[in-house]
């Protein structure tokens, strides 16, 4: 098992571009999430998909999209990238039990000049 | 919102030297969770508590979780090169909504 993957591992992109940065899981888990991870800020969440075709906003989702394709993939998209964008992205799944822990992807580090 | 905070930000050791990191939040949770970040690597889960008064080992790591379900608490003993990273805290409020709110975490270095 692969667990949580992300594509890409590093993106350098250029204010007001676009991007699509894709996430799957193979643990069969219902819910996946994205975080961003800035210094001294944690972990926030941006987007998370409860299950296949349902998608909420979470703490932090101003200037991204996503789209749950399928139970396996989530996909976080920057339409207009901005330099406040910059960060590390996390995908997550996890299991629909009691207790909802967590499986992170190795991350992206993303920098918007 | 619900908001959690983890203190200290940071914290050096001398290693063998104990370590505790405290997280606490501002609204009562159904359980609360705790990861650790290895640098340059992803969170990765280390444990869960449920019931109020609750407390766990894992080795040399003890958690609790408080009675109010308001607070918890990591405290490493005897501290190894190989605990250094940031720990979070992360709960899950009473409503079922599958969200977790991360503490801001403290990362540990060790002084060898």
């Amino acid at each position: 098992n692969a667990g949580v993957t992300q594509t890409p591992k590093f993106q350098v992109l250029k204010t007001g571009q676009s991007m699509t940065l894709q996430c799957a899981q193979d643990m069969n888990h219902n819910s996946m999430y994205w975080y961003r991870q800035d210094p001294g800020m944690g972990l926030r969440l941006i987007y998370y998909s409860a299950s296949e075709g349902t998608t909420d906003k979470g703490e932090v989702p101003n200037g991204y999209n996503v789209s749950r394709l399928n139970k396996r993939e989530f996909s976080l998209r920057l339409e207009s990238a901005a330099p406040s964008q910059t960060s590390v992205y996390f995908c997550a799944s996890g299991r629909q039990t009691d207790y909802y822990e967590q499986y992170f992807g190795p991350g992206t580090r993303l920098t918007v000049t | 919102g619900q908001q959690v905070m983890q203190i200290p930000q940071y914290q050096h050791v001398q290693e063998g030297e104990d370590f505790t990191t405290y997280c606490n939040s501002s609204t009562t949770l159904s359980n609360i969770q705790w990861y650790k970040q290895r640098p340059g690597g992803h969170p990765v889960f280390l444990i869960q508590l449920v019931k109020s008064g609750e407390v766990k080992k894992q080795k040399r790591l003890t958690f609790q979780f408080g009675e109010a379900k308001k607070n918890s608490s990591l405290h490493i003993t005897a501290t190894q090169t190989t605990d250094v990273g940031t720990y979070f805290c992360a709960g899950l409020g009473n409503f079922g909504n599958e969200k977790l709110t991360f503490g801001t975490g403290t990362r540990l270095t060790i002084i060898p």
